[in-house]
């Protein structure tokens, strides 16, 4: 079983609707959470951190549930320029750094 | 602000030749220091963590080595290549905070082809 699971997609939506995305952890250790945006041939960036409590970010809102071991990522609203491949980061310490394992991303694709 | 740098940008390398990828970091101090590398198609894989100059850890047995001889500079080298070792190499780096919530900022990587 990989650490870090996320459904490849891709997933096909029109422009305003709403997507959502979960990605699953193994690791009971893991202490945070990111989500990552990827455009194609070029280097992940910072789309948010996932707080336990959940947080929004404008159209974006993350979700984490440790007890069942997965986050989510809510797109709300989407626009042409969020088609990407989104990358879940499940991150846990070790020797006094700290260890991150990304997902395999999420390919979403926003049509007109 | 923090800017971090990656270079050759693309490269094309002969199976059995040396490699050397240099990533540097300014603007931050002490940072951890990560490579990855992504192959076609495939997520990213963590191959080495740095936590401080002269200090390596490899997160899988593989062809290639790290090295940090400076606080800001870290280099990925083989050397020989194998056709395996194509993919799409990046550095990251993140600040060493003390808080749990440690995000990476990745360089623009270096694409990697051997033949």
């Amino acid at each position: 079983r990989k650490e870090v699971e996320q459904d490849p997609g891709p997933f096909n939506v029109p422009e305003g609707a709403t997507v959502a995305f979960n990605c699953t952890y193994s690791n009971s250790a893991s202490q945070s959470f990111f989500w990552y945006r990827q455009d194609c041939r070029k280097e992940p960036k910072l789309l948010m951190s996932v707080y336990s409590s959940g947080n929004e970010d404008g159209r974006f809102t993350a979700q984490l549930n440790r007890a069942s071991q997965y986050i989510s990522l809510l797109i709300r609203d989407s626009k042409l320029s969020d088609s990407a491949t989104y990358l879940c980061v499940a991150v846990r310490a070790s020797g006094g750094s700290y260890i991150p394992t990304f997902g395999r991303g999420t390919s979403l694709i926003v049509h007109p | 602000s923090q800017t971090i740098h990656q270079w050759p940008a693309t490269l094309v390398q002969p199976v059995g030749s040396p490699l050397s990828l240099e990533c540097t970091v300014e603007g931050t101090s002490n940072p951890n220091l990560y490579w990855y590398r992504q192959a076609a198609g495939r997520g990213l894989q963590l191959l080495f963590y740095s936590v401080g100059i002269g200090q390596i850890s490899s997160e899988v047995p593989q062809n290639l080595s790290a090295s940090r001889p400076q606080d800001r500079q870290f280099i990925l080298s083989s050397k020989k290549l194998l056709l395996s070792d194509s993919g799409f190499y990046l550095c990251a780096w993140s600040p060493v905070t003390g808080k749990s919530y440690n995000e990476q900022f990745f360089g623009p990587g270096t694409r990697l082809t051997v033949l």
